[in-house]
């Protein structure tokens, strides 16, 4: 069965302190691994999209990279509008997207 | 990206009533999705809408609770039927466009009560 597992939960961050979101995952037939942004009461945001073990993408603080089992998210030097819910999903070979159930960050200044 | 906007944003229903929802995309689209969100909850997918036939709907979810309609290949609704508090969710469209990225609406905030 498709599953896809986040960690961790919940993660508080100092403004400046450099941490790591794990998104680990089995799929038959990925199509890619995404992430997304979601902030209260918004629908996700798109982020990034990897497509074979090996690949990284990066916007401003944010760096993805993907290997054959996991997907981390990495951000550097956090600010406080960093704060938000990350989504890490598995899209299956249908297109059909599979979700995590997220990693809520806080930022503090 | 795509620009997906829905409506309502948000409503408050009776237990019994139903309430469709709009998702209306900027430019055609090929494939649409229709996801929920429970309170607390990370996004489950509801079915795939696409133009021309019926709407596939994933297990546990069925027709006669949430009838969707797909007429052209910018607009879908999606009705949520016979509603309880267990309906009670954000109900999100998404898009998927080239290279396979999918986008999502600002979704709808349904309360039943």
């Amino acid at each position: 069965e498709d599953q896809v597992t986040q960690s961790p939960e919940a993660l508080r961050l100092q403004e400046g302190e450099s941490s790591s979101l794990n998104c680990s995952y089995t799929v038959s037939g990925l199509r890619g691994l995404f992430w997304y942004r979601q902030d209260p009461g918004k629908g996700p945001e798109f982020l990034f999209t990897l497509y074979s073990a090996g690949e990284e993408k990066e916007k401003e603080r944010l760096k993805a990279t993907l290997t054959k089992k996991e997907s981390f998210l990495h951000i550097t030097a956090p600010k406080p509008e960093d704060s938000a819910t990350y989504l890490c999903a598995v899209q299956d070979n249908t297109g059909k997207l599979i979700f995590g159930q997220g990693t809520t960050l806080q930022v503090k200044p | 990206s795509a620009v997906i906007s829905q409506k309502p944003s948000r409503d408050i229903c009776q237990r019994g009533t139903s309430l469709t929802i709009q998702c209306q995309v900027d430019s055609q689209v090929t494939m649409m999705f229709w996801y929920r969100q429970q309170p607390g909850q990370s996004l489950t997918l509801i079915a795939t809408a696409n133009q021309g036939s019926e709407a596939t709907y994933e297990s546990g979810f069925v027709i006669d609770k949430f009838p969707i309609s797909r007429p052209n290949l910018t607009f879908s609704t999606l009705t949520v039927s016979n509603m309880s508090p267990e309906d009670s969710s954000i109900y999100l469209c998404s898009v998927d466009r080239q290279y396979n990225e999918q986008f999502f609406g600002p979704g709808t905030r349904l309360t039943v009560l």
